[in-house]
């Protein structure tokens, strides 16, 4: 079975800065997806970014980026320019690729919990 | 982005009664949606994998009797607290992705269910 770990419980930015979170996971398998999705206080779940394990680029959208090691099985998040509206739980997720045999389900790490401080 | 529906946001109910949750995919179809469960300050736990027109796929553990869950339409799962304990209150999450698309599931707004 696959397992996600975030070994940061959490994190402090200044505003402007820049701040990265951890994430590994461990799979046998050689297709899969990862995301990263924030948690605000809302509760709502948004996705933050996803990324393909047969691309080698990382994902990037706006502010955040990944930097994706498939074979050091790490993944982890950078979000630039730190505003305060970036202050959440941050979840680390893996999916297999569908026709890998594996569930459609998303595995989640423990979180991080990000706070950004003006 | 695809917009997935859940309803009620918050629920009080008395002890022993039941309780519905509402998932709704409202622009695209699913096949498939799952249940989670949060508690405070913690991850998201797979409750169980919602099929339409199929039985559920419930994770060790959880109590298929107790949370029964319908897929009846490819646009709306349901989760019922059946007999509901103060112990069930909790933070219960649904997600659906596009039965076209593979890409990331979509999450609804979640329901905080307090028994009392």
């Amino acid at each position: 079975a696959q397992t996600v770990t975030q070994s940061q419980p959490e994190m402090s930015v200044q505003e402007a800065e820049t701040v990265t979170l951890s994430c590994t996971y461990d799979t046998s398998e050689s297709d899969y997806y990862l995301f990263w999705y924030k948690q605000p206080p809302s509760r709502q779940m948004i996705l933050v970014i996803r990324q393909e394990a047969y691309k080698q680029q990382n994902a990037t959208e706006n502010r955040f980026s990944v930097n994706f090691q498939k074979a050091a099985k790490s993944f982890s998040l950078k979000i630039s320019d730190s505003q305060l509206g970036d202050a959440a739980m941050y979840f680390c997720a893996y999916r297999s690729a569908l026709g890998q045999g594996g569930s459609e389900k998303l595995v989640f790490g423990k979180g991080t919990k990000l706070t950004v401080n003006p | 982005g695809a917009v997935v529906s859940q309803h009620p946001s918050r629920v009080i109910c008395k002890s022993g009664t039941s309780v519905k949750i509402e998932c709704r995919s409202l622009d695209f179809q699913a096949t498939t949606m799952f249940w989670y469960r949060q508690f405070p300050k913690q991850s998201l736990m797979l409750m169980a994998t919602s099929n339409e027109g199929s039985k559920a796929t419930y994770e060790q553990g959880v109590e298929k009797d107790k949370f029964l869950i319908n897929h009846a339409s490819l646009t709306l799962s349901t989760l019922t607290v059946t007999s509901a304990h103060p112990e069930d209150s909790s933070f219960y999450i649904c997600s659906a992705r596009d039965m076209w698309e593979n890409t990331e599931a979509f999450f609804g707004q979640g329901t905080r269910l307090t028994v009392v």
